[in-house]
């Protein structure tokens, strides 16, 4: 199984800041890695596919880059919105795993 | 609109066994692979199963294999989840998710629809 460690587990962060959310896999997995966006009480929602291919909707603020084993997601310029947590997911080999996930608060 | 409508869930005892749905509408449901994935309180998400768009594949993790079975009725636009043998760590929320790419035998891709989750308790 791949296990997907994500870094950090907390960031507090003031608006119009910018976030770094760090994903390392446990072996190569390409560009199989996705993120995702979850408020509390809701359902997961997909920002970026593909390592680095924005998803329909998202906002040009998100950003996904890397290969192989690690991987960045980048918001720039933080808006009080985007106060959620964020998981990576490889779909390179069976199961599917995801990252423990970040949360991100706004200070 | 494209959506995902899980239901079924509940409190069930330990050992018992319970079958959840998710109803899909605003897509060509058969020629999506559908996951499930779950959420118990307080925690992180974990991919629990995947079925091709034909049902002709599919694939369980380890915590569920052998209790619990994804399947679908493109008839009804319908994925299931049957699970049986239920434990206490099978608490959580359960979500339905759609694989972003058509006609994937085990969803080799990201899952761009989700459903608002099921919850289910399994408690004595």
């Amino acid at each position: 199984e791949i296990v997907l460690t994500q870094s950090p587990d907390f960031q507090s962060v003031t608006r119009k800041e910018k976030v770094t959310i760090t994903c390392r896999a446990s072996q190569s997995i390409g560009s199989s890695l996705h993120w995702y966006q979850q408020k509390p009480d809701q359902s997961p929602k997909l920002l970026i596919k593909s390592a680095s291919q924005s998803f329909s909707g998202v906002p040009s603020r998100f950003s996904g880059s890397g290969s192989g084993t690690d991987f960045t997601l980048t918001i720039n310029s933080l808006e009080a919105e985007d106060a959620a947590t964020y998981y990576c997911h490889q779909s390179s080999s069976l199961p599917w795993t995801f990252g423990q996930g970040t949360k991100v608060e706004i200070k | 609109q494209v959506q995902l409508v899980e239901s079924g869930g509940g409190v069930v005892q330990p050992g018992r066994s319970l079958r959840l749905s998710c109803a899909a509408s605003g897509f060509t449901f058969s020629t999506y692979a559908m996951h499930w994935v779950r959420q118990a309180p307080g925690k992180g998400l974990e991919w629990v199963a995947v079925v091709s768009y034909d049902g002709s594949n599919k694939y369980h993790t380890d915590s569920v294999k052998g209790r619990f079975t994804i399947s679908r009725d493109n008839s009804k636009n319908t994925v299931y989840l049957q699970m049986n043998s239920l434990r206490a760590e099978d608490t959580a929320v359960y979500y339905c998710a759609r694989d972003q790419r058509q006609y994937q035998l085990l969803g080799e891709d990201a899952f761009d629809i989700w459903g608002q989750g099921t919850m289910v308790t399994v408690s004595s």
